[in-house]
C-alpha cells in the first residue's frame, strides 16, 4: 500500500509569488491535514479536510488556503509569499474522522527568496 | 526580526540502554495522543498512540504512559539502538478532530 505522497519535494519561490503544493493520501483515507514545520515554531497545524470539507483550521493568515478533491487528494496554496513562509510543509492522512493514526508524507521543502 | 530556533531538549543514551522521553501537554480536552519519530529529511513516522481511557500501552520495544492528572506523557524505548536516533515528538488531538498539536520535540542520540 503506497504511503502519503507529496509533490514537489523541493521548491524555490520569490517573495510575492504564490505556490501550490499537492498531497495524495493513503488509498482509502478520507482525512487530509496540513502542517508547517519551521525551526522557530516547530510543527503547526494549518488545516484539515474530510470528504472535501474543511473541518478545522489553525491560526494562519488567509494567504494559506487549501482544498480537497473527490478522490481525497488535497492541495494547499500560499499566496503573496513572504520570507517567513520558508518551511517544510507536511501532509498527513487518516482513515477516520477523528482520533486515529495520522500518517505523514515526506513533505515539501519550500524556500522563499 | 530574526527567528530563534526552538531549543530542543536532548537525550543521549548508550546503545542497549532504555530511553525515556517525556512530554507535557496542555489541553484537558485532548483525548488521543501519538508519539512520532522524525529522522533528518523525512516526515514524522508514527510510533505508538494511546487514548485517554488508558494509562499504558505497549508496542514493539516501546511503551507509552499517560498521566492525565498531571497532563504528562512518556515514551519508553527498550534496548535503544543506533537506528532510534532521531527527534521524537508527542502530539495531542482534541476530541472529535484530526488536528494534532505537537510538542517541541526531543532529540535522542544513541551512542554506539
Amino acid at each position: 500500500k503506497a504511503g502519503v505522497t507529496q509533490t514537489p519535494r523541493y521548491l524555490i519561490k520569490t517573495r510575492g509569488q504564490q505556490v501550490t503544493l499537492s498531497c495524495s493520501p493513503i488509498s482509502g483515507h478520507r482525512s487530509v491535514s496540513w502542517y508547517q514545520q519551521t525551526p522557530g515554531q516547530g510543527l503547526q497545524f494549518l488545516f484539515e479536510y474530510f470528504s472535501e470539507t474543511q473541518r478545522n483550521k489553525g491560526n494562519f493568515p488567509g494567504r494559506f488556503s487549501g482544498r480537497q478533491f473527490s478522490n481525497s487528494r488535497s492541495e494547499m496554496n500560499v499566496s503573496t509569499l513572504e520570507l517567513g513562509d520558508s518551511a517544510l510543509y507536511l501532509c498527513a492522512s487518516s482513515a477516520l474522522q477523528q482520533n486515529t493514526e495520522a500518517f505523514f508524507g515526506q513533505g515539501t521543502r519550500l524556500t522563499v527568496v | 526580526g530574526e527567528s530563534v530556533g526552538l531549543h530542543l531538549p536532548t537525550l543521549s543514551v548508550q546503545e542497549g540502554d532504555n530511553s525515556i522521553i517525556n512530554c507535557a501537554y496542555s489541553n484537558s480536552a485532548s483525548d488521543y495522543f501519538i508519539w512520532y519519530k522524525q529522522e533528518s529529511g523525512k516526515g514524522p513516522q508514527f510510533i505508538i498512540d494511546i487514548r485517554s481511557n488508558m494509562d499504558k500501552r505497549q508496542g514493539q520495544r516501546v511503551t507509552v504512559l499517560l498521566n492525565k492528572t498531571v497532563k504528562h506523557l512518556s515514551l519508553q524505548i527498550a534496548a535503544t539502538q543506533p537506528g532510534d536516533s532521531a527527534v521524537y515528538f508527542c502530539a495531542e488531538n482534541e476530541a472529535g478532530a484530526n488536528n494534532l498539536f505537537f510538542g517541541t520535540g526531543t532529540r535522542l542520540t544513541v551512542i554506539p
